[in-house]
C-alpha cells in the first residue's frame, strides 16, 4: 500500500528557534498534501494544503509566515514552524494525495511530536 | 461540507461486531461519506467510503441509509487492535480534496 513518512518522528526544541518537518510520499506521487496539527485528547485540525510548484493554501486562523510550507518536488513537502513557542507544541500529521489514482485515498504519516521548551 | 455527529465513545467485546453511527443529516448529494481511524499517537488509516450504495472491503462494512442522512461503520469481528478513535468525514469531491476531521468516536474493545 501507498506509505507516507514523516520526519523527524519526534523533537525538542528552545524556544525562539525553528524547526523544520519533513513528509514524503515512498512509493507514489503527490501533487497535493495536507499538513495537520492536533493538541492532546483534540481532533485534527487542518491547517494548510501544500500544492507542488505553488504556494500552499493555509486554513482561516494559521499564520502563513509562522509556519512556513514548501513543496518543491512531487514527494516531498516540508513544513517550517519559525521562532517556535511552548504554545506550538503539538502533534503534526501530514497527508498526501496519490496523484495517479482516484480522489478518494489520502494516505497520512505517523506524525511528528514537537515539544518546544 | 455537511456536518457529522458521532457519539463520543463506544465500546464492544473482543470478536464482536462493532456498529458505529454517524449521523449526517444536511449531506448533499455530491458529497460522499468517509470513515478514518486513529490509534493512538499515530496517522489516520483510511477504511472505507461511500456515496449512497452500501461498501464492504476487508477493513470493514459501510451502510448507508437510503436518505443518506446517516451511516454505520461495522467491524465484524472486533479485535483488540481495532481500539481507536473513528472519524466519519462528509466531503464533496472537488478539487481541493480537504478532509475536515470532527471530535470522532472513541471506541474501546473489551477482552
Amino acid at each position: 500500500g501507498a506509505v507516507v513518512s514523516q520526519h523527524p518522528s519526534w523533537v525538542i526544541c528552545k524556544s525562539g528557534t525553528s524547526v523544520k518537518i519533513e513528509c514524503r510520499s515512498l512509493d507514489f506521487q503527490a501533487t497535493t498534501m495536507f499538513w495537520y496539527r492536533q493538541f492532546p485528547k483534540q481532533s485534527l485540525m487542518l491547517m494548510a494544503t501544500s500544492n507542488e510548484g505553488s504556494k500552499a493554501t493555509y486554513e482561516q486562523g494559521v499564520e502563513k509566515d509562522k509556519f512556513l510550507i514548501n513543496h518543491a518536488s512531487l514527494t516531498l513537502s516540508t513544513l517550517t514552524v519559525t521562532s517556535a513557542h511552548p504554545e506550538d507544541s503539538s502533534f503534526y500529521i501530514c497527508s498526501a494525495r496519490d496523484s495517479g489514482r482516484g480522489a478518494h485515498e489520502q494516505y497520512f504519516g505517523p506524525g511528528t511530536r514537537l515539544t518546544v521548551t | 461540507d455537511a456536518k457529522t455527529t458521532q457519539p463520543p465513545s463506544m465500546d464492544c467485546a473482543e470478536g464482536r461486531a462493532a456498529n458505529l453511527p454517524c449521523n449526517h443529516s444536511t449531506i448533499s448529494g455530491n458529497e460522499y461519506v468517509y470513515w478514518y481511524r486513529q490509534i493512538h499517537s499515530q496517522g489516520p488509516q483510511y477504511i472505507i467510503h461511500g456515496l449512497k450504495n452500501n461498501e464492504t472491503n476487508e477493513m470493514a462494512s459501510l451502510i448507508i441509509t437510503e436518505d443518506r442522512k446517516s451511516s454505520t461503520l461495522i467491524l465484524p469481528h472486533a479485535t483488540l487492535r481495532d481500539t481507536a478513535v473513528y472519524y466519519c468525514i462528509v466531503r464533496v469531491t472537488d478539487s481541493s480534496y480537504k478532509l475536515i476531521f470532527g471530535s470522532g468516536t472513541r471506541l474501546l474493545v473489551r477482552p
